[in-house]
């Protein structure tokens, strides 16, 4: 694909309920990187994998939180027990290779409500 | 700069002024300087980067110059427009792979 594709756009569920967000990198990027974005807030780091291993998870906020990347392309972002202090939109980036100084580009996001 | 919660700062401007978005980064380590724009229902999107080792960078229409001295990034946009109207964000990076953002400023562009 031309950039970086999330699913679902919208994703509406109840409290206590697990859900999961997809990602779709830029074909051939190494890196990929989960954010999320509160309303009025700067994009906050999750997760950054580098193929298939998180070469850094420690923004995820809790035990909740899981992300995978099993083939190094597409990744999963799980999220059990939902609650609604989670209610954000969730991004995923991707980049040619990890480290500093590599641009980063987005998705559109998956805006995510918990009721 | 302050927590402004819900509320961005906001600048607006008239179509064809120049605009200067302001940014107050807080990692003195870090090394490596991003601003994207951000419209609403889209992800963020790259508009022009600087290293540590410049104070000014030049691209179309967008300057972005960096004190590290005061640890402060500004972007200037010459000749403003309607299509500019977004959110604005600074990143910085401290060598490692994760971005850093700050809270970000709202461009309003008057036709």
């Amino acid at each position: 694909g031309a950039g970086v594709s999330q699913t679902p756009s919208n994703k509406v569920t109840e409290k206590g309920k697990y859900v999961e967000l997809r990602c779709d990198p830029i074909s051939g990027h190494t890196a990929l990187y989960w954010y999320r974005q509160s309303l009025g807030q700067g994009p906050e780091f999750l997760i950054y994998f580098q193929g298939t291993g998180a070469a850094d998870d420690s923004g995820l906020p809790n035990d909740r939180f899981f992300a995978v990347r099993p083939e190094g392309s597409v990744s999963t972002l799980k999220i059990q027990r939902t609650e609604r202090g989670d209610s954000a939109v969730y991004l995923c980036a991707s980049s040619s290779t990890g480290g500093g100084y590599n641009e980063q580009f987005f998705g559109p996001g998956t805006r995510l409500t918990v009721l | 700069g302050e927590s402004v919660g819900l509320h961005l700062p906001t600048l607006s401007v008239q179509e064809g002024d120049n605009s200067i978005i302001n940014c107050a980064y807080s990692n003195s380590a870090s090394d490596y300087f991003i601003w994207y724009k951000q419209e609403s229902g889209k992800g963020p999107q790259f508009i022009i980067d600087i290293r540590s080792n410049m104070d000014k960078r030049q691209g179309q229409r967008v300057t972005v110059l960096l004190n590290k001295t005061v640890k402060h990034l500004s972007l200037q946009i010459a000749a403003t427009q309607p299509g500019d109207s977004a959110v604005y964000f600074c990143a910085e990076n401290a060598g490692y792979s994760t971005l850093t953002f700050g809270k970000g400023t709202m461009l309003l562009v008057s036709p």
